[in-house]
């Protein structure tokens, strides 16, 4: 099960803006650990988007990015494309699970 | 170029064992953690198993396969395993292996690079 609260959905017209956030608890986000997020395109692998909250490996356009303030993190995409379209995760790490978190998932939907 | 290519999996009955393996090349494999991630059709992702860099001088389990899952990792041939045993229908899983990012405590890693995967199926 997740620990990582994410919305289910969202969506929004090509260039808008979208933001996901993710929620978690005082055994992770809380407790400062980073977090990560995943873009996973269907029938793909995850790949990874932002790491330590707010940085993005090369090959990822400046269109997405990442923050974190105290314990609210959020994933914002801009001037969102038809190619955007798929299923994004946060992970942190868990002092209780001693292990690693995702979050339960958010689809992004291109109207 | 990072390649991780998966391989092993399959249909088995519950009981039963297989063992996963992921081919990788393109990077010094020895010098990064490597992890395990598993997605349920049509589920999230769940984190399965990590083994730090080196001999593996730690390996971290999921608590929902802890005791039944073994990771290990032969850097003579840049190559990762997972041993599944005692095998249930809830581990039905797609398996992909993963490049770690990250350094000092292993409580900052992330999955930089993920494998194409491969699906394991445990039913009778």
């Amino acid at each position: 099960q997740s620990v990582l609260t994410q919305p289910p959905s969202v969506s929004g017209a090509p260039g808008q803006r979208v933001t996901i956030s993710c929620t978690g608890s005082s055994s992770n986000i809380g407790a400062g650990y980073d977090v990560h997020w995943y873009q996973q395109l269907p029938g793909t692998a995850p790949r990874l988007l932002i790491y330590d909250n707010s940085n993005r490996p090369s090959g990822v356009p400046d269109r997405f990015s990442g923050s974190k303030s105290g314990t609210s993190v959020s994933l914002a995409i801009t001037g969102l494309q038809a190619e955007d379209e798929a299923d994004y995760y946060c992970q942190s790490y868990d002092s209780s699970l001693s292990g690693y978190v995702f979050g339960t998932g958010t689809k992004v939907t291109v109207l | 170029e990072v390649q991780l290519s998966e391989s092993g999996g399959g249909l088995v009955q519950p009981g039963g064992s297989l063992r996963l393996s992921c081919a990788a090349s393109g990077f010094s494999f020895s010098g990064y953690a490597m992890g395990w991630v598993r997605q349920a059709p049509g589920k999230g992702l769940q984190w399965v198993s990590l083994i730090t860099n080196g001999g593996g001088g730690l390996k971290i389990y999921a608590d929902s396969v802890r005791g039944r899952f073994t990771i290990s990792r032969d850097n003579s041939k840049n190559t990762l395993y997972l041993q599944m045993n005692s095998l249930r229908p809830e581990d039905t899983a797609e398996y992909y292996c993963a490049k770690m990012g990250g350094s000092g405590s292993h409580s900052g890693y992330w999955f930089h690079y993920c494998g194409q995967g491969t699906l394991v199926t445990v039913s009778s």
